[in-house]
């Protein structure tokens, strides 16, 4: 089975904080990849990264950096220096290996970033 | 660039009734999903078109919801009859091809069912 938890429901942190939003993820296939997507109160979904299955190297942008790790099915969010402009909730997705694109979603972690 | 665009952003019907949305994907996006996302989770997948074509409908209640992609582009969600359990935003997504693009969402349709 596919599956994405986010245990994390809802993040409350000071600005310029930093904080991690955890991802665990389950499935069997071989060749998968993972994303990250911030929906802020607007309701549109943005794309954040993807990373596949055979890429465990960590990725930075900016402030963003993703810490991705086969052995533990986990592939973490780290902001560095929280800003009032990251509140929004933040979804992790699986794509499996099945040649349809379906993305499954975790029931994302809402994050509140105050002044 | 412009992105997805859906309309109405807003709906409120009883229930019994029916309601139609509409989405424009990225212009040259082949691939176009309905997402049903309800209060507190995460989006769902409804449908999956590829061109014109359906790609995966597995999760779309047939008995009551359909949707169409004619001429490849556009695209509408309809519900008939809707139900209390429909309240929910409706996400349209389109991606350039089929091998793990990312997905595009537009701004959503968000659907009261009183």
């Amino acid at each position: 089975a596919q599956k994405v938890t986010q245990a994390q429901t809802e993040i409350s942190v000071v600005e310029k904080e930093d904080v991690t939003l955890d991802c665990v993820y389950e499935t069997r296939d071989t060749t998968y990849y993972l994303f990250w997507y911030k929906q802020p109160p607007s309701g549109e979904l943005v794309f954040l990264i993807r990373r596949n299955s055979f890429d465990e190297q960590n990725e930075i942008s900016g402030r963003y950096s993703w810490n991705f790790q086969k052995s533990t099915s986990s592939f973490n969010f780290t902001i560095t220096a929280s800003q009032v402009v990251d509140s929004a909730v933040y979804f992790c997705a699986l794509n499996p290996q099945g040649g349809s694109e379906k993305l499954v979603f975790g029931k994302g972690t809402k994050l509140t970033v105050n002044p | 660039e412009a992105g997805v665009a859906q309309s109405p952003r807003y709906k409120i019907i009883e229930k019994r009734q029916s309601v139609a949305f509409w989405c424009n994907p990225i212009s040259g996006h082949a691939t176009l999903y309905w997402y049903q996302q309800i209060l507190g989770q995460g989006p769902k997948l409804l449908i999956q078109f590829q061109n014109n074509g359906v790609v995966d409908d597995s999760q779309l209640p047939k008995d009551r919801f359909s949707a169409e992609r004619l001429k490849g582009v556009d695209s509408t969600l309809k519900i008939q009859p809707a139900k209390l359990e429909d309240s929910a935003v409706y996400l349209c997504a389109s991606s350039f091809g089929t091998e793990f693009y990312e997905q595009y969402f537009g701004p959503g349709t968000r659907l009261t069912v009183t």
